[in-house]
């Protein structure tokens, strides 16, 4: 059984602070997602790295896949209110196992303003 | 192009009792995918259908089961509900061999 173990739990900081959110496993995943996750709603996929390595950037996020495909980061420089959610990793293993994602527990972000 | 939707939103049922929970997918998607999330925790895998057929199952016993229909939607089912399956109930949309699925706003079973 894939696991993957997300950490912090949880994640309260002021407006403007950095942070990094991990995520770590001992199997290797083909492909890890990040999604963030509003009250009520279902998650909302921010990206996907497929490549040991890879580092992806979106707007203030930095997303980056470790080298053997075991972990993954999340680093959001200067944090705003908006950024405030629950954040979830989530691996595929090989094969054809698309779809059938292994969630980490999740970090809850809350940034004051 | 329409998202994906499920029905109900909510849900109060009593241990014993069977549910039916229902997903409609994206334009152009032929495979769904159904998690449970607990409170405070990422969700859980439960199975994948595709061609209406079933591919791919989690930890779940047999008491939950799924339909897949000609259109692509589908349906959940639990039997024999337990106060352990209060849960979000997430389905999640995608073609086939794709990374990229589209997650319902899900279904909030309570189970009492």
């Amino acid at each position: 059984t894939q696991l993957l173990e997300q950490s912090p739990q949880f994640l309260s900081i002021q407006e403007g602070e950095n942070l990094t959110v991990y995520c770590n496993s001992s199997s290797v995943f083909s492909s890890l997602q990040w999604y963030r996750q509003e009250p009520g709603e279902g998650p909302v996929l921010l990206v996907t790295v497929v490549t040991g390595g890879e580092v992806k950037k979106l707007k203030r996020l930095t997303f980056q896949f470790g080298d053997a495909r075991k972990d993954s980061s999340l680093h959001i420089t200067a944090a705003q209110p908006g950024d405030t959610g629950l954040y979830l990793c989530a691996g595929r293993a090989g094969g054809t196992s698309y779809g059938k994602l292994t969630f980490g527990q999740g970090t809850i972000l809350t940034v004051h303003p | 192009e329409t998202g994906v939707t499920q029905s109900p939103t909510h849900l109060i049922k009593t241990r014993g009792q069977q549910v039916t929970l229902r997903c409609s997918s994206q334009s152009g998607h032929n495979t769904v995918s159904w998690y449970q999330q607990a409170l405070g925790q990422g969700p859980q895998f439960i199975f994948q259908y595709y061609r209406e057929e079933e591919n791919g199952r989690g930890n779940f016993p047999p008491r939950f089961s799924g339909l897949q229909f000609p259109n692509y939607s589908s349906e959940l089912n639990v039997n024999a509900l337990e106060l352990d399956d209060s849960a979000l109930y997430l389905c999640a949309s995608s073609q086939r061999r794709a990374d990229t699925q589209y997650f319902g706003p899900g279904t909030r079973l309570t189970v009492l």
